[in-house]
């Protein structure tokens, strides 16, 4: 099924590891999104990535990066983990930035539940 | 800065009740407007997406409805069934990136 694909589901980090965050997309869509979801907190936006080859920071970039590796993927990555890293990761995608195909707004990956210890 | 805030954050109907969401917005230059639901330990799936120049959108049993010049967007959800409980969040977007509302934790008894 087309859409967004987000790997690992789960994770679990010591204080100090790294790992990166996958993150691919089949629809064409020119941009994409890194979202962390905190109870209390909403949806914040960490970094995106309105084209291919551009990146920019979003509400609480700190702490992480990002590669826009080619137009389907957009990696996520946390270079030395901390317990305020703990959350749920949403991937996300959208046609917009073509504004022939901006009718179809967001569309989400199911998520990463990383905890940090 | 745009703001979006979603009243109640929670609501609790008896099954068959037709029901309202809210969601507001502070900055009436949006581009689009989006719902999504999301279930417990999921992601978000769209539900409706209403473009600026539009007034309402409708699928199935959902009815979604945009008044910009007063920035708000009501969710109408008719007939309600204990499979609609979720939390239904809203959108809204600029040309580069959304905003999004907390939600509203809808809760549908048998």
């Amino acid at each position: 099924n087309a859409g967004v694909t987000q790997t690992p589901k789960f994770q679990v980090l010591k204080t100090g590891q790294s790992m990166t965050l996958q993150c691919a997309q089949d629809m064409n869509h020119n941009s994409m999104y890194w979202y962390r979801q905190d109870p209390g907190m909403g949806l914040r936006l960490i970094y995106y990535s309105a084209s291919e080859g551009t990146t920019d920071k979003g509400e609480v970039p700190n702490g992480y990066n990002v590669s826009r590796l080619n137009k389907r993927e957009f990696s996520l990555r946390l270079e030395s983990a901390a317990p305020s890293q703990t959350s749920v990761y949403f991937c996300a995608s959208n046609p917009m930035g073509d504004a022939y195909l901006s009718n179809y707004g967001y569309t989400f990956g199911s998520g990463t539940r990383l905890t940090v210890v | 800065k745009q703001e979006v805030t979603q009243i109640p954050a929670a609501l609790s109907v008896p099954e068959g009740e037709n029901l309202v969401l809210n969601c507001s917005f502070t900055d009436s230059a949006i581009y689009n407007l989006q719902w999504f639901r999301q279930d417990p330990g999921k992601g978000l799936t769209s539900l409706l997406l209403i473009q600026s120049s539009q007034r309402e959108q409708t699928s199935g049993r959902l009815n979604a409805s945009l008044d910009k010049s007063s920035g708000r967007s009501t969710l109408y959800i008719a007939a309600s069934q204990p499979g609609d409980s979720a939390t239904y969040l809203c959108a809204v977007s600029p040309p580069s990136k959304s905003t999004f509302g907390d939600g509203t934790t809808l809760t549908v008894k048998p």
